[in-house]
């Protein structure tokens, strides 16, 4: 999977707990998104970086937060879960400038109970 | 709004005969288009994009996809399906003149079932 790997692989936990998914890459890839699937709408992008400290919201931003202090290292936050954050959630690197696909990581199944 | 559309939810193929995957596109001007496949329990894997240039793109194990600017698609073929081609086969455009990180839209997946 690229040299990305994502911690914890599972996790359940419960409705209002903060939880910290992690993103760790060693490609010195610039660009880390990350997104939610579920099923019947694709996957959808949550937050990205553009580098250390540059971050910027995606399309369901709202209840996460992200964090990146390395290069190799994107943090999404959920900082009170809710059931409708039971998801399964990749990361995603790319190099940009001209290469624009992405590369993903194996994912991590969250369940809010 | 941009978007990506994958009309069938699910394609049913017989070992040995084409496949095709739909895929139509909604952006203005000149996408940038992508294939990846989605195996059980994994990430997404890159199969293949069109930026510019044929409009036939090759990819990985056998995979093609055929850039159609005037019906804005790009359908995903193969002209030999095997089992392990079953997957979760997801489309995505990058729209032109987004300068930032490359954002990807994609469609909601279209499942392949090869039966032997």
């Amino acid at each position: 999977d690229a040299g990305i790997t994502q911690s914890p692989r599972h996790k359940v936990t419960e409705t209002g707990t903060p939880v910290t998914l992690r993103c760790h890459q060693t490609e010195n890839h610039r660009y880390m998104y990350w997104y939610r699937q579920d099923p019947g709408h694709g996957l959808r992008l949550i937050h990205y970086s553009y580098g250390v400290k540059d971050t910027d919201k995606g399309e369901v931003s709202d209840g996460y937060s992200v964090s990146r202090s390395k290069t190799e290292d994107f943090l999404l936050t959920l900082e009170s879960a809710t059931s409708s954050q039971t998801s399964v959630y990749f990361c995603a690197i790319s190099p940009g400038q001209t290469t624009y696909e992405q590369y993903f990581g194996p994912g991590t199944r969250l369940t809010v109970t | 709004a941009q978007s990506v559309a994958q009309p069938e939810d699910q394609v049913n193929v017989a070992e040995g005969n084409p496949l095709t995957v739909k895929c139509t596109y909604s952006v203005s001007g000149n996408p940038y288009l992508f294939w990846y496949v989605q195996y059980p329990n994994r990430g997404l894997q890159f199969l293949l994009k069109y930026i510019t240039g044929d409009n036939l793109v090759k990819g990985s194990y056998g995979f093609e996809a055929e850039f159609n600017k005037s019906q804005t698609s790009f359908h995903l073929k193969k002209p030999s399906a095997l089992v392990s081609d079953s997957a979760l086969y997801f489309c995505a455009v990058r729209p032109p003149g987004d300068s930032s990180a490359s954002k990807i839209i994609f469609g909601s997946g279209t499942r392949l079932s090869i039966r032997p």
